[in-house]
């Protein structure tokens, strides 16, 4: 596999389910960041990390976790999430020696009942 | 602080018109700016990249920009649309050296009509 992969592509939770997302990069990067597209909104970065450590948090709600095991792997813990969480949300990673360019992946298109 | 305004929300188009999509920033420092593009049910890809040198960027699928930093524009343009250049296009800027943190406009619909 190549690029930037997510999955699942699509998932439907309840309010009070437990679920994750996957990103994995495949592009021997060191950055990876968690953006959150929702309809009618500009696209918000959510969290970095650089080399497995977390550098932001942009006033994320704590019902969104994420877990960086490795520079290759990007986890998003969801709990106790609202109807208006549901999003697409992309998982993207970059160089840090030469941070020029995102690459995206496919994204994971969240609903919540 | 960066912020992008995408001028547009829908730009409707005939096949083969040209087309421009407008962008405007504002920041206190340099910056990279970049127009990606969205398909249906797809992640974002980058069409093209301004990080310094000539003004004018060309990218993928026979896209362009300029960069005007007097104006803080960095409009997107095609000479000729095709059918399959339907989707939403995104500018974003970043920081110097910080090509993963972006920040983006609302979008622009371009739609592409026979």
């Amino acid at each position: 596999e190549t690029g930037v992969t997510q999955t699942p592509r699509h998932l439907v939770m309840g309010m009070t389910n437990k679920k994750s997302l996957k990103c994995e990069q495949h592009l021997g990067h060191n950055a990876m960041y968690w953006y959150k597209q929702s309809a009618k909104k500009p696209l918000e970065l959510m969290f970095v990390y650089n080399f497995k450590e977390q550098t932001e948090n942009n006033s994320v709600p704590s019902r969104f976790s994420p877990e960086c095991p490795n520079s290759s792997h990007l986890f998003l813990h969801l709990h106790t999430l609202q109807p208006e969480d549901s999003a697409l949300y992309l998982c993207a990673s970059s160089s840090l020696v030469v941070n020029t360019e995102a690459f995206f992946g496919q994204g994971t298109r969240l609903t919540v009942v | 602080a960066q912020s992008v305004t995408q001028l547009d929300s829908q730009v409707p188009v005939f096949e083969e018109a040209p087309v421009e999509l407008r962008c405007n920033y504002s920041s206190s420092v340099s910056v990279y700016l970049f127009w990606y593009v969205q398909y249906p049910n797809q992640g974002l890809q980058l069409l093209l990249k301004y990080l310094s040198g000539s003004t004018l960027v060309k990218g993928i699928n026979g896209f362009e920009a300029e960069f005007n930093k007097s104006q803080t524009s960095f409009h997107l343009r095609k000479p000729s649309v095709h059918i399959s250049d339907t989707a939403e296009y995104f500018c974003a800027v970043s920081e110097y050296n910080q090509g993963g943190k972006l920040i983006f406009g609302q979008g622009t619909e371009l739609s592409v009509k026979p």
